[in-house]
Formats: structure tokens, sequence, C-alpha cells
């Protein structure tokens, strides 16, 4: 059964810093992974989506790695601002396609002006 | 282009009553996807449905149903509600079911269960 972590729970930084967010997962068998960001009551905001075949993704000032051999993907956000503040879910998709998805419980990002 | 909908936003039910949420996917995707959202806790898979059929469904009771259209809109249904049954419910919907392509997710319905 695909298990998926994210490190840390919580996180709080100033505005301006670079700043790496962790996921991992137990099984590498993956189709592709996505990163959402979801605020507080609302629902999910897709940021990247890196299938398995890649590397990396890059979006603005996000930028999402994927190491399928060790189970590890990184989410790096560069110089944050407050409106990033925000939990962060990592999600991993098997080859049997996205109803067997699997989530991580998120990052909660807080970012001070 | 609209985004997906979801619909009602909030939704405040009485223990054993029934509740019955909407989702208006994307237009152009046939699949639609329910999700479970408990506080404190991960997103749990519910249902797939896919050309109007449940193609899968998750660890969950059989009082939670559902259904696609042939608009592919979707319902789902929460029958004999219980407490625990408070969440956010998120719907999602993606161009296909095989996961090539990225699902959208709507703003969710937060049921709330007295």
């Amino acid at each position: 059964k695909q298990e998926v972590t994210q490190i840390p729970a919580a996180l709080s930084v100033p505005e301006g810093e670079n700043l790496v967010l962790n996921c991992s997962f137990t099984d590498s068998a993956i189709y592709n992974l996505q990163w959402f960001r979801q605020d507080p009551g609302k629902g999910l905001t897709s940021l990247l989506l890196i299938q398995s075949s890649q590397r990396e993704q890059t979006s603005g000032r996000l930028n999402a790695s994927l190491d399928k051999s060790s189970g590890r993907s990184t989410l790096y956000i560069a110089a944050s601002q407050p409106g990033d503040s925000a939990t962060y879910l990592c999600a991993v998709s098997p080859w049997s396609g996205y109803q067997k998805v699997t989530f991580g419980i998120g990052t909660k990002l807080q970012v001070i002006p | 282009e609209a985004g997906v909908t979801q619909s009602p936003t909030h939704l405040i039910k009485t223990r054993g009553q029934q509740a019955t949420l909407r989702c208006s996917p994307i237009s152009g995707h046939t699949s639609v996807y329910w999700y479970q959202q408990a506080l404190g806790l991960g997103l749990q898979f519910l249902l797939w449905y896919d050309e109007g059929e449940e193609r899968n469904r998750g660890n969950f009771p059989p009082r939670f149903s559902g259904r696609q259209f042939p608009n592919y809109s979707s319902e789902l249904n929460v029958n004999a509600l219980e407490l625990e049954d408070s969440a956010l419910y998120l719907c999602a919907s993606s161009y296909d079911g095989q996961g090539a392509t990225e699902a959208f997710f709507g703003q969710g319905t937060r049921l709330t269960v007295v």
C-alpha cells in the first residue's frame, strides 16, 4: 500500500526566504506526482504535475523535482511571499489511474511579512 | 473557462438524515472523483465515475453512493448521516481516468452533521 509522507508538517519563514518542502513515498511504481496548494477550508489548486519519466517541473517561483528511485520529491519556493501561506499537498498516482491517488497530509506554510 | 464547481458550499444536517452534494466538471472532462477530507486527515478517495459509470470506490460503507449524469456532472449521496461524516468533500475532474493528465479540484462542500 502506497504511503506518502510530508515533512515538515508546518513551517514558518520570513518573507523573501527560499524554502524546500519534502514529500516521500514508499512505492516507486508511480505514474505521476502532483503538488497542490490548499487555502483554509478551500479546494485544491494544482501547482505542478511531474510525470514519472520527468525529473523536474518549473512554474514561476516554483520548482518541483522527482527522484522516483529513492521515492522523493521536493517543492522549492523561491523568494517566498505572504500570499504563499497555505497548506501544500503532495499526491502520488499509480499506473492504475487517478482513482488510486494517495495524498500526503500536507505541509502548512506561513510566510511572515 | 469555468473550473470544477461544487454546490452547496456549506451543508448542515442532522444525524440520520441524507445529504446530496453536487459537482460539475470542467467542460470536456469525463472523469469525476470524490474525496473526503476530515479535519486533520489527508484526502481519502471515495468514488470515481467515468462515462456515466462507477469505476471504483474507496473503503467507505455503502451509504456513500453517487451517480454521474449524461452531461458528466455528478452527485454524491450520503445516507444515514453520522457525526463522523462531518468533513470537506472535494470533487475533482480530469480528461482521462488513467492519471495522464492533471486533475482539477472544486472548492468543496463543507458538510457538518449535528
